[in-house]
């Protein structure tokens, strides 16, 4: 299982760009990268996917460097709704690979006024 | 679509009572997972299934806690005695199959979370 690495913690002001990175160091060929949103007293929600390259969606960009060792999820302009904690994922998202979705502690981003 | 349904949200018992949880997944999603989430381990998967059938249930933490899959829209997970360090939250999750030509649909839906404590 390729196993992620995130910083604990994040603080940030409203209105910045805010870049969490992730270290997978042992990412397989067929393995995707993931990032899922978790507010206080919910569940965990689908951000962004991707391979490699660069994802952008409505919500978040998503950069990972040639050799995918790691990615760095993006989000511009961040609010006060965005303190949540950030779940970097690696696995195969199909087939009979599912247990390979660990969640980890994730990030925990606090936004200030 | 209502989403992954849990209930109940809140459930407060005695040590050694017995507690299930249940889990209602999206129509048509063949995965369904069970997490427990705690500040101290952060998001454990504790089984999932495929088609109704266990696949791993290596995050079960013991004998106690035990889960089942009657049929694709309904799945249970129960403690049995429960004790005060099964106090967490509880989330079932579902997904649909995929492919690798159809990757852009994996994501993972999960319900609220079944809010447990064991005094």
């Amino acid at each position: 299982l390729a196993k992620t690495t995130q910083p604990i913690s994040m603080d940030s002001y409203e209105g910045q760009e805010v870049n969490i990175t992730c270290s997978h160091n042992n990412i397989a060929t067929n393995d995707y990268i993931t990032w899922y949103q978790q507010f206080p007293s919910q569940g965990p929600r689908f951000i962004i996917q991707g391979y490699k390259t660069k994802v952008t969606n409505e919500v978040a960009s998503l950069f990972i460097p040639a050799d995918r060792k790691s990615s760095t999820l993006s989000l511009p302009r961040v609010s006060l709704s965005d303190t949540a904690v950030y779940y970097c994922l690696v696995g195969v998202p199909y087939g009979g690979s599912q247990g390979n979705l660990i969640f980890g502690k994730g990030t925990k981003l606090s936004v200030k006024p | 679509d209502a989403g992954v349904i849990q209930s109940p949200r809140h459930e407060v018992t005695e040590m050694g009572q017995e507690v299930t949880l249940r889990c209602k997944p999206i129509s048509g999603h063949d995965y369904l997972f069970w997490y427990r989430q705690t500040m101290m381990r952060g998001l454990e998967l504790l089984i999932y299934f495929n088609n109704n059938v266990p696949i791993d249930d290596s995050g079960m933490p013991e004998d106690r806690f035990s889960a089942k899959m009657p049929n694709a829209s309904f799945s249970t997970l129960k403690i049995q005695p429960s004790e005060p360090r099964d106090s967490a939250v509880y989330f079932c999750a579902s997904r649909p199959v995929n492919s690798p030509t159809r990757v852009s649909g994996n994501t993972i839906y999960f319900g609220e979370g079944s809010w447990l404590t064991v005094v």
